[in-house]
């Protein structure tokens, strides 16, 4: 089975602070995506990469930036928190690089943050 | 550009009843298609996805769905739903780029 794991559920951060989200996924994915979910807006995509030290911007990457030094890890840094950051972050992996599709995307559990 | 949309975004039901989740989707290319589950407090879980051949898929957990090509619709249903089908459902497109545009969402209440 495909584990995608996300270093935090929940976590409090407050306004201005560098908040650090990590996400590990263990089935040699190519691919890996970082979304926020929230009401009623489903999941938009912060960014986006599809090999090491690669990223490209997805749909909403104002105020957030990414990191991916290793396969296995995708890393998503809001550089100051601010009050409308408060959402619920999912990281996803699949399989294959650019240019094939029908991939499936597998999700962590997602982290939950709140900027006070 | 890719567009899904769910029309419903909330879908109470009686438990054993019959239950249908309206996607539809624009492209004006070749997409695949993808239903996903998120029980409260978790991420989200592949339920069936639509890739070519037979227009009728059966996913995990009993449910089932209908590409319709002419229609632009890909509606999910299950003949009779349980109180652990509680939970928000999510149909996806993917696109030739291997991104994912999702609908904003259905969440399913099962009434006991």
């Amino acid at each position: 089975d495909v584990k995608v794991t996300q270093s935090s559920r929940y976590l409090v951060k407050r306004t201005g602070e560098k908040v650090f989200l990590e996400c590990v996924q263990d089935m040699d994915h190519e691919n890996m995506f970082w979304y926020r979910q929230d009401p009623g807006l489903g999941l938009r995509l912060i960014y986006f990469s599809y090999d090491v030290k690669m990223k490209e911007k997805g749909d909403i990457p104002e105020g957030y930036s990414v990191s991916r030094e290793k396969k296995e890890r995708f890393s998503l840094i809001l550089e100051s928190a601010s009050t409308n950051q408060t959402s619920m972050y999912l990281c996803a992996s699949s399989s294959r690089g650019r240019g094939s599709f029908g991939e499936t995307q597998y999700f962590g559990p997602g982290t939950r943050l709140l900027v006070l | 550009a890719q567009s899904v949309t769910q029309l419903d975004s909330q879908v109470p039901v009686f438990e054993e009843a019959p239950v249908e989740l309206r996607c539809n989707y624009s492209s004006s290319v070749s997409v695949y298609l993808f239903w996903y589950v998120q029980y409260p407090n978790q991420g989200l879980q592949l339920l069936l996805k639509y890739l070519s051949g037979s227009t009728l898929v059966k996913g995990i957990n009993g449910f089932e769905a209908e590409f319709n090509k002419s229609q632009t619709s890909f509606h999910l249903r299950k003949p009779s739903v349980h109180i652990s089908d509680t939970a928000e459902y999510f149909c996806a497109v993917s696109d030739p780029g291997n991104q994912f545009y999702f609908g904003t969402g259905t969440s399913l209440t099962v009434i006991p």
